[in-house]
């Protein structure tokens, strides 16, 4: 098992850019949630998508925007790009109904 | 809106000495408590859960309502403990809130 996959792992962008980061969920799971971990900090929830539907929302501007796909796997969306997203963005996956998630190992994204 | 506090950022202890991470949280309701660990180059992971009460790699965590904490403690600190935690009491959804997190360093 492949557990939760990120891409891409690193990238860099230019402030005003957009982005589109990618997950994979755990085989099994349906449920995922995206944080955003700046440099010494915790991770901090974006969002969370179960049945193709954001049904949680961390305290994040509109520029934050996601999607999920009928088998589960998760996009998220950054317009406008500032200098103060730079963070490592984590995916987790898991069941609805359970408790816990799974982490991805994170995309690093650096605006300059 | 719940909030977790872990007060110290670091924590500094030598091998086989007993440890304690310090989690103090606010939550309306009853709470589902976890404890996250991440170690060098390698993803966050799921460490245990109160409900459960569980002892994961000799760690366990005491709820306390009274004092609206959840300590992890383990008895003798090994090297291989050092590692970031995170205490996270759900959100909304019991959607993990995390704190700041501790860095635990066990020096031999």
């Amino acid at each position: 098992d492949a557990g939760v996959t990120q891409s891409p792992t690193h990238l860099i962008k230019t402030r005003g850019q957009q982005v589109t980061l990618r997950c994979s969920p755990k085989s099994g799971h349906d449920t995922v949630s995206w944080y955003q971990q700046a440099l010494g900090q915790g991770p901090q929830f974006i969002f969370q998508y179960y049945e193709e539907e954001e049904r949680q929302r961390g305290n994040f501007p509109d520029r934050f925007s996601g999607h999920q796909f009928p088998n589960y796997s998760s996009e998220l969306n950054v317009n406008a790009l500032l200098l103060g997203d730079s963070a490592l963005y984590l995916c987790a996956s898991k069941t609805w109904t359970v408790y816990g998630y799974t982490f991805g190992s994170g995309t690093r994204l650096t605006v300059v | 809106a719940q909030r977790v506090t872990q007060p110290e950022k670091l924590l500094s202890v030598f091998k086989g000495a007993p440890v304690e991470l310090k989690c103090n949280y606010s939550y309306s309701g009853s709470p589902e408590l976890f404890w996250y660990v991440q170690y060098s180059r390698q993803r966050l992971q799921l460490l245990l859960r109160h409900i459960s009460r569980e002892s994961i790699k000799g760690f366990t965590a005491d709820l306390n309502k009274g004092e609206t904490s959840f300590h992890l403690k383990k008895p003798f600190a090994q090297e291989e403990d050092s590692a970031m935690y995170y205490c996270a009491p759900p959100g909304g959804s019991y959607i993990p809130t995390f704190g700041r997190g501790t860095s635990l360093i066990v020096h031999p």
